[in-house]
């Protein structure tokens, strides 16, 4: 049963320290994205990639906020400096990057920044 | 531009009555249309979809949803509720490979 895995599952860290996120998409997709999820704003679209590459990054706070893929099999999520108001939690999702596609998520990485 | 819209925040329903969670869509193009579901401390998990043909979309666990061109609108169904239903809701449409989530509904089925 193929799945997104994402690491950590929670993390706890202070104000301007930097963070880590790790997804693995499934063997086989070719598009990655990244949403976080708040109360106030919902599901926001940060980042994708097809082939590895970003196609879009528009959502994402360029200055703190950094995503890549090194290998097909991994994409890292970065934020330095964090702040409070990241405090979120942060999906992951793959899937075939067509119009027509199933988004497969990940369990999230919980965030929160005191 | 395109758009997705949950007019409710919260739907309840007994147990064993029909449940609507509603959606409305406003994308250029054709519309591709999904439902997702989350369930406490989970990830998003596929419903149904709707690409063309067919206006009723049967999906997981009983779930269906009607697409209606002229009121644009995409509603999830279920004849009969379960508790288990309860969960977080999510419409989302896809238009020029760019999906956007509506904010999410909040189905409580009650015992």
């Amino acid at each position: 049963d193929a799945r997104v895995t994402q690491t950590p599952r929670d993390k706890v860290t202070e104000m301007g320290q930097e963070v880590t996120m790790r997804c693995q998409p499934i063997l086989g997709h070719n598009t990655v994205f990244w949403y976080r999820q708040t109360m106030m704003q919902g599901l926001e679209l940060l980042a994708y990639f097809r082939n590895r590459a970003p196609l879009d990054d528009s959502g994402m706070p360029k200055d703190r906020f950094s995503a890549e893929m090194p290998d097909a099999t991994l994409a890292t999520l970065k934020i330095q400096p964090s702040e409070p108001r990241d405090s979120a939690v942060y999906f992951c999702a793959s899937g075939w990057g067509l119009s027509t596609d199933t988004q497969y998520f990940g369990p999230g990485t919980r965030l929160t920044v005191l | 531009a395109q758009s997705v819209a949950q007019p409710e925040d919260q739907v309840n329903v007994a147990e064993g009555n029909p449940l609507t969670v509603k959606c409305t869509y406003s994308v250029s193009g054709n519309p591709y249309l999904f439902w997702y579901v989350q369930y406490p401390n989970r990830g998003l998990q596929f419903l149904l979809k709707y690409i063309t043909g067919d206006n009723l979309v049967k999906g997981s666990y009983g779930f269906e949803a009607e697409f209606n061109k002229s009121q644009t609108s995409f509603h999830l169904k279920k004849p009969s509720a379960l508790v288990s239903d309860s969960a977080l809701y999510f419409c989302a449409g896809d238009s020029y490979q760019k999906v956007t989530f509506g904010i999410g509904t909040k189905l409580q089925v009650i015992p």
